[in-house]
């Protein structure tokens, strides 16, 4: 069975970092492009980018909202993708969902529970 | 990027009303559309992908269809367990952009 566990949320302030990790199992999570999906409070759902595997290079896409700030990272020998988010900004509260697709031609099939991230002073 | 935008945003209908969603793309994304419902304090579910392939377990009163920039997400019987909120994505191309969400509700 597929599981994706986020941790890592909490409150932060502007300006500080945090990261998010999302730990994977049910799955050869190396063979895998993982994604991050957030949610601002009462909002609609926001991609955030993703990584890809490393046969496909490892490489990264973002959305232009956190482009700069976020990086996505991932270590295969421990099954966990992170999130590290540098340069908070209030409008980065939300809840953030580790997301997982089986194949290029499926939406996001698998999500995590979601961690809640809040940035206030 | 690619923008996507769906109507209604919100839906007012009864337990056994046949439901209609449209989602628009900007420009075409071939079939690369998914759809999913989201309850409050949930994680969303994915109910259709390639837009008209119905996700494993899925009821069969979900169905959804259309190519290019138009599509839409149908439940034939709505049924208490579907008063939800209902977001479109398309995976065309990066980044992969939700639709505004609509929300069904009870009349």
């Amino acid at each position: 069975e597929v599981q994706l566990v986020e941790s890592g949320g909490g409150l932060v302030q502007p300006g500080r970092s945090l990261r998010l990790s999302c730990t994977a199992s049910g799955f050869t999570f190396g063979d895998y492009a993982m994604s991050w999906v957030r949610q601002a409070p009462g909002k609609g759902l926001e991609w955030v980018g993703f990584i890809r595997s490393k046969a496909y290079g490892g490489t990264t896409e973002y959305a232009a909202s956190v482009k700069g700030r976020f990086t996505i990272s991932r270590d295969d020998s421990k099954s966990i993708a992170y999130l590290q988010m540098n340069s908070l900004k209030t409008e980065d509260t939300a809840v953030y969902y580790c997301t997982w697709r089986r194949g290029y031609s499926y939406g996001y099939d698998y999500w995590g529970q979601g961690t809640l991230v809040t940035v206030s002073s | 990027d690619i923008q996507m935008t769906q109507s209604p945003s919100t839906l007012s209908a009864s337990v056994g009303d046949r439901v209609t969603i449209t989602c628009r793309a900007s420009q075409s994304i071939s079939s690369w559309l998914a759809w999913y419902q989201q309850k409050p304090g949930k994680a969303p579910k994915l109910l259709i992908y390639k837009a008209s392939s119905l996700e494993s377990g899925v009821p069969s009163r979900f169905s959804g269809s259309g190519s290019g920039t138009e599509f839409t997400l149908t439940i034939s019987s709505l049924q208490p367990d579907d008063f939800a909120t209902y977001y479109c994505q398309q995976y065309n191309s990066y980044p992969f952009t939700f639709g505004p969400g609509t929300k069904v509700d009870i009349k």
